[in-house]
């Protein structure tokens, strides 16, 4: 099992640009999140999907989109990118809301705005 | 979710046990403690969790006062792959997400 996988590792945007992070989980979870995380700084959550057709906003859900494309992947996407949403974003996933405590993340992808 | 207060760094002997220390004195009694560590801008990695009980599992103990109000995270021998920042996080077991804070640079020293 791969686990979380994350594409792209590294990106680089120029302000007003938009871009997609994906995001996918072979584990069968129900629940996925993205976070980000800043320098120096613990993760904040963006937008999490509890299950397949669901999304809702975390801390932070300003400037970004999601989508639950089916169980296996969760997408966040930069409409128009700008310089504070450069970050490394993590995506996470967790079996179900009720039954696990553990959330496995991905490698995670850096992003800059330039 | 209630807040959390870490000590921002610690070094520690390779060798030596680690123990970090976590505040948490707001703490509900539905809410769990959960201690995660990322290692060099890797995702994070879960390492234990607890209600009322010490526990222990093959990466580490956690010890949690009988009031609650604080727990320690135990590396009983810590290697250099152990240098990680280490959140601690409570929060309830219905919780969809989890709150991380600054955490705890750990460095092991050799």
């Amino acid at each position: 099992n791969a686990g979380v996988t994350q594409t792209p590792k590294f990106q680089v945007l120029k302000t007003g640009q938009s871009m997609t992070l994906q995001c996918a989980q072979d584990m069968n979870h129900n629940s996925m999140y993205w976070y980000r995380q800043d320098p120096g700084m613990g993760l904040r959550l963006i937008y999490y999907s509890a299950s397949e057709g669901t999304t809702d906003k975390g801390e932070v859900p300003n400037g970004y989109n999601v989508s639950r494309l089916n169980k296996r992947e969760f997408s966040l996407r930069l409409e128009s990118a700008a310089p504070s949403q450069t970050s490394v974003y993590f995506c996470a996933s967790k079996a179900d809301i009720s039954i696990s405590y553990e959330q496995y993340f991905g490698p995670g992808t850096r992003l800059t705005v330039t | 979710d209630a807040k959390t207060t870490q000590p921002p760094s610690m070094d520690c002997a390779e060798g030596r046990a680690a123990n970090l220390p976590c505040n948490h004195s707001t703490i509900s009694g539905n809410e769990y403690v959960y201690w995660y560590r990322q290692i060099h801008s890797q995702g994070p990695q879960y390492i234990i969790h607890g209600l009322k009980n010490n526990e222990t599992n093959e990466m580490a103990s956690l010890i949690i006062t009988e009031d609650r109000k604080s727990s320690t995270l135990i590396l009983p021998h810590a290697t250099l792959r152990d240098t990680a920042v280490y959140y601690c996080i409570v929060r309830p077991d219905y919780g969809q997400n989890f709150v991380f804070g600054p955490g705890t640079r750990l460095s092991v020293l050799p």
